[in-house]
């Protein structure tokens, strides 16, 4: 049972451009999500997150989006830059008796120059 | 220190031989977690502790894994007899306190773990 799902394995964008990764999720008990990007060989490294009380988070060219009743976010990273190419990881956690990270499959961004 | 630390980076065992992997975590941070990464994209959660009690423990296949968060000693992951479905990169996270916004965890380098 995916909980959280990115339904796009691999994006390509034009350098400069506005690129736009999506992730949707099924339980209503997640409350915090975040991004992660990843690099080969090494670990996540957490770029934004959001907190289910608000629909959007920014911090500098990274923004995310949440749609509560679509059970839908989006991080949004304007303009794409050639060293953004990575795969991102959007994960939820709940704020029940569990506090570990649930994963999406991530997203393969390639910027092209 | 400023970065959850991971030893070793890599790992090779035979099948049914031990593997011990090693978590410093930021210090301060009060959780830790362990993860592992068997498919290229696909992250499990294992176990979590809160400083040296384990907080979460239901991603644990318990016959043959335990960890330990012991006071002034990094973390520890242990597989006793591994499998060869074993084979996987192990990474840990720690994050600061638990709110009720939720906290980030931040991540190790991750351990490579290889089993023949």
């Amino acid at each position: 049972d995916q909980q959280v799902k990115q339904n796009s394995p691999s994006l390509s964008v034009q350098e400069g451009r506005i690129s736009i990764l999506n992730c949707d999720y099924t339980n209503s008990m997640f409350d915090y999500f975040l991004w992660y990007k990843k690099y080969p060989a090494e670990g996540p490294t957490f770029l934004i997150s959001i907190s289910s009380i608000k629909d959007k988070n920014e911090d500098g060219r990274f923004t995310v989006f949440l749609n509560k009743s679509a059970k839908h976010l989006s991080l949004h990273i304007v303009p794409s830059q050639p060293g953004d190419s990575a795969v991102y990881f959007c994960a939820a956690s709940g704020s029940g008796a569990t506090n570990k990270l649930i994963f999406g499959t991530g997203t393969l961004l390639a910027v092209q120059p | 220190g400023e970065e959850v630390a991971q030893t070793p980076k890599h790992l090779v065992r035979g099948e049914g031989q031990k593997a011990k992997l090693y978590c410093a975590p930021i210090k301060g941070h009060s959780y830790v977690f362990w993860y592992q990464q068997v498919l290229k994209n696909e992250f499990k959660f294992l176990i979590s502790f809160q400083n040296e009690n384990v907080f979460d423990e239901t991603g644990m296949p318990k016959e043959r894994f335990s960890a330990k968060c012991l006071p002034n000693s990094p973390c520890s992951l242990e597989i006793q007899a591994t499998k060869l479905e074993d084979s996987a990169v192990y990474f840990c996270a720690s994050s600061p306190t638990r709110t009720a916004g939720g906290e980030t965890q931040y991540f190790g380098p991750g351990t490579r773990l290889l089993v023949l």
